[in-house]
Parts: structure tokens; C-alpha cells; sequence
């Protein structure tokens, strides 16, 4: 039941932006959007979340259209170290479900 | 800072033998704390979640007699998987989350890789 559509895989040239796409049609109201990244064989990293409002951070931007049923995470000047699978997770901000579900998360490959 | 580590880093066991894995949260007290487990070229499965002071709550098809779980103190959560078969080998992930509103992000750690000969 997979909540986030993202697609399989992207190629990004290094230093351009890197404009990473997900579908969460099905968002609820209280249900914030979080960004992650897992580089092979480490451990997931948080990168930026949101609720409707755009976020900027050191790594990122996260722009979340109005009706918050899609969100694009931006990388401004992508490095061959952004190199990694990138998760988009819709998750309550209270109740019992607010454990982070993963899918299956965007291949971003980064070409020099 | 949310700095989560995890210990050991890679482990080989015998088949039969019972493994312990440690995750500390090192600059936050984590309320709650999770686990996960990955197999090669998959995704993130989550297997259990564990307040402190608490008894874990498992996914469905985790074995809790196989994957016992210890939350004793808010910074310390310890997975122990136990008599291994070689099935269990895996990447085992740790995740922990504060109470406080900046913590409220699970941070996880580095990983675990666990094979069982």
C-alpha cells in the first residue's frame, strides 16, 4: 500500500540541479512529506520535510505543489557524492502510524 | 547533532549462535526507536518498534522470540537475533526519534551487516 509514487531511476550532470519528483495523491491533511537518502551500504539520512509550505535547507529545496498531491525535491548543484537512492514518505504528524514507511525510491546517479 | 550509532558495524556468525546489535542515540533521548532490516537490492522493511521502557511492537511476520528487542534506557535499544540461520543474514538499520519538536525526525544509524555462515 505504498502511499508515494517516485520513479525508478535519474541521471543528473554534475553541478546542475537535480529535480527529484513524487506523487502523494492520497496525502491527508495532518501527514507531512519527508525526504531521505540512503548512499549504497549506509544508513538513511534525513534531508529536508514539509508540510505545504516550501523548505530550504543546507542540502536541499522541497517545493510541494498547493494541493499537496505532488513535491519535487531539488538539489541546487548536484555533486557525485548525491549519488543514491532518495526516498519521498508520507508520514502522520501523530497517531500510531507515524513510523517511516519506505518504498522503493528514486536511483539518482549522478554522471561526471 | 541526531547522531545515531550503531554496534557492531559487520558481524559473521556461526549458524545457531545469537548475535546482539546495539543502536545509541548519542545527542538526543529517543522516546522511540525502530528497526529495520534490508536485504541486497531492496528496500527498508521495518520490523519492529520499541518505546522506552516498553515491550516492541513487531510487523507482521516478525518472529519476537526470534528478533528480541530491549529499549531499556532512552538512548539505548538493542536487537538480538537469536539461534541466526543463515536466512537472517541482512543489513540491520536502527532508527530513533525524540520527543522534543526538533527530534520529531527519525534519524538513523549507520547500519549493521550481519551473515550468517
Amino acid at each position: 500500500d505504498a502511499k508515494t509514487t517516485q520513479p525508478p531511476s535519474m541521471d543528473c550532470a554534475e553541478g546542475r540541479a537535480a529535480n527529484l519528483p513524487c506523487n502523494h495523491s492520497t496525502i491527508s491533511g495532518n501527514e507531512y512529506v519527508y525526504w531521505y537518502r540512503q548512499i549504497h551500504s549506509q544508513g538513511p539520512q534525513y534531508i529536508i520535510h514539509g508540510l505545504k509550505n516550501n523548505e530550504t535547507n543546507e542540502m536541499a529545496s522541497l517545493i510541494i505543489t498547493e494541493d499537496r498531491k505532488s513535491s519535487t525535491l531539488i538539489l541546487p548543484h548536484a555533486t557525485l557524492r548525491d549519488t543514491a537512492v532518495y526516498y519521498c514518505i508520507v508520514r502522520p504528524a501523530t497517531g500510531s502510524a507515524r513510523q517511516l514507511t519506505f518504498g522503493s525510491g528514486t536511483q539518482l546517479t549522478v554522471l561526471p | 547533532g541526531a547522531v545515531v550509532s550503531q554496534h557492531p558495524s559487520r558481524v559473521i556468525c556461526k549458524s545457531g549462535t545469537s548475535v546482539k546489535i546495539e543502536c545509541r542515540s548519542l545527542d538526543f533521548q529517543a522516546t522511540t526507536m525502530f528497526w529495520y532490516r534490508q536485504f541486497p537490492k531492496k528496500s527498508l522493511m521495518l520490523m519492529a518498534t520499541s518505546n522506552e521502557g516498553s515491550k516492541a511492537t513487531y510487523e507482521q511476520g516478525v518472529e519476537k522470540d526470534k528478533f528480541l528487542i530491549n529499549h531499556a534506557s532512552l538512548t539505548l535499544s538493542t536487537l538480538t537475533v537469536t539461534s541466526a540461520h543463515p536466512e537472517d543474514s541482512s543489513f540491520y538499520i536502527c532508527s530513533a526519534r525524540g520527543s522534543a519538536s526538533f527530534k520529531e525526525t527519525q534519524y538513523f544509524g549507520p547500519g549493521t551487516r550481519l551473515l550468517v555462515l
